[in-house]
């Protein structure tokens, strides 16, 4: 299995553009999350996504983000417009219902907004 | 709430010694817990969970964990601790009815050659 895969690993942009972020889930997982990670504020829950359904972005931190999960493949994370404030890491990972609740994530994309 | 805790930012051992890194909960109904590791610029590994049954928890690369119903605890052990342990570690519960974890803020433990 290849695991969870998300790309780019490294986006660096300037304030103010259009950041997508894409994560391709575990084949036959049917729970997708994603997580922001900082040194200030750890680990955090943005918005998590049951066969593509969207069930909880409390953690969304505002409007400027949004998130899509057109198919079971495929979801991705946008940031529009981005600031500073966004440089951290994506993390991406899945999950299936029933197994024992593990998670299991992917190698992340470093975002920095300059 | 449904939370975890991890009172230590940072757990020093040096190699051959035993290891524990701490982590205490709170939830409501039978807790499901679970450990984490990450190795620098990668992603978060599963480690281990608990969710009934036996109290310790065996896992991946020699980690155990003990479940302390008591104690609302969940440690993280390891008999004997290698250099290549170095990492952030991290506990987290899943809140009664949902499918999303709660991570607690991790614990950095180095091992010293």
């Amino acid at each position: 299995d290849a695991g969870v895969i998300q790309s780019p690993r490294h986006e660096v942009t300037e304030m103010g553009q259009e950041v997508t972020l894409r994560c391709k889930p575990i084949s036959g997982h049917d729970y997708l999350f994603w997580y922001r990670q900082t040194m200030m504020r750890g680990l955090e829950l943005l918005i998590y996504f049951n066969n593509n359904v969207p069930i909880d972005d409390s953690g969304m931190p505002e409007d400027r983000f949004s998130a899509k999960m057109p198919n079971a493949s495929f979801s991705t994370l946008k940031i529009q417009p981005s600031e500073p404030r966004d440089s951290a890491v994506y993390f991406c990972a899945s999950s299936l219902a029933g197994t024992g609740y593990e998670q299991y994530f992917g190698p992340g994309t470093r975002l920095t907004v300059t | 709430a449904q939370s975890v805790a991890q009172p230590e930012d940072q757990v020093n051992v040096a190699e051959g010694n035993p290891l524990t890194v701490k982590c205490t909960y709170s939830v409501s109904g039978n807790p499901y817990l679970f450990w984490y590791v990450q190795y620098p610029n990668r992603g978060l590994q599963f480690l281990l969970k608990y969710i009934t049954g036996d109290n310790l928890v065996k896992g991946s690369y020699g980690f155990e964990a003990e479940f302390n119903k008591s104690q609302t605890s969940f440690h993280l052990k390891k008999p004997s601790a290698l250099v290549s342990d170095s990492a952030l570690y991290f506990c987290a519960v899943r809140p009664t009815g949902f499918q999303k974890l709660v991570f607690g803020t991790g614990t950095r433990l180095l091992v010293s050659p």
